[in-house]
């Protein structure tokens, strides 16, 4: 099975940072990533596929990039609402992986 | 509006078994491949299972495989999750997840609780 390991596990930013989050792939996955945000109690939120593209609705302060096994999200200038867990998931294979998991806190 | 609602959670007791059901709305359930995606308390997000529109092709987790079978009713625009000799470690909550652009899981339900328990 693929296994994917993100970092940091848990962060500390202001209002205003930029944030990155690294997620690698135990094998390569070309580009089949994506990523999401999840506040306490909810859902899930899909925020990027196919590695870097946006979803709709997402704020463009996200990005993702790269390919093969090292994939990054990028906030641009983070927010008060941005303040969450954030996870990675692979989908190169017949199963889907999601990475452990990066909580993003207030400084 | 795409709509996801999951039923079927409960207090469980180990070996027992529970049925899990999610009700989707707002779009061809038909056309989607769909996942049960599980949360542990104050753990990470773990892929459970998976099942093309069709049915014909079904993925399971290491964790799973031989206790859970998926499976849908696309005339009841209905996904289900079967769990047998369920285990302490099995309680989470359950989400269920529309599959789109090869894997990635665009709408999500607010997902039920199971606990298993003596």
């Amino acid at each position: 099975d693929i296994q994917m390991t993100q970092s940091p596990s848990t962060l500390s930013a202001s209002v205003g940072d930029r944030v990155t989050i690294t997620c690698r792939a135990s094998q390569t996955i070309s580009s089949w990533l994506a990523w999401y945000q999840q506040k306490p109690g909810k859902a899930p939120k899909l925020l990027i596929y196919k590695a870097s593209t946006l979803e709709s609705g997402v704020p463009s302060r996200f990005g993702g990039s790269g390919s093969g096994t090292e994939f990054t999200l990028t906030i641009s200038s983070l927010q008060p609402d941005d303040f969450a867990t954030y996870y990675c998931q692979q989908y190169n294979s017949y199963s889907r992986t999601f990475g452990q998991g990066t909580k993003v806190g207030i400084k | 509006e795409v709509q996801l609602v999951e039923s079927g959670g409960g207090l469980v007791q180990p070996g027992e078994s529970l049925r899990l059901s999610c009700a989707a709305s707002g779009f061809t359930f038909s056309s989607f491949s769909m996942n049960w995606v599980r949360q542990a308390p104050e753990k990470g997000l773990e892929w459970v299972s998976y099942i093309s529109s069709s049915t014909s092709t079904k993925y399971y987790a290491g964790s799973v495989k031989g206790r859970f079978t998926i499976s849908r009713d696309n005339a009841e625009n209905s996904l289900y999750l079967q769990m047998n000799s369920l285990r302490d470690e099995d309680t989470a909550v359950y989400f269920c997840a529309r599959d789109v652009a090869g894997g990635s899981l665009d709408y999500w339900g607010r997902g039920t609780l199971v606990t298993v328990s003596s």
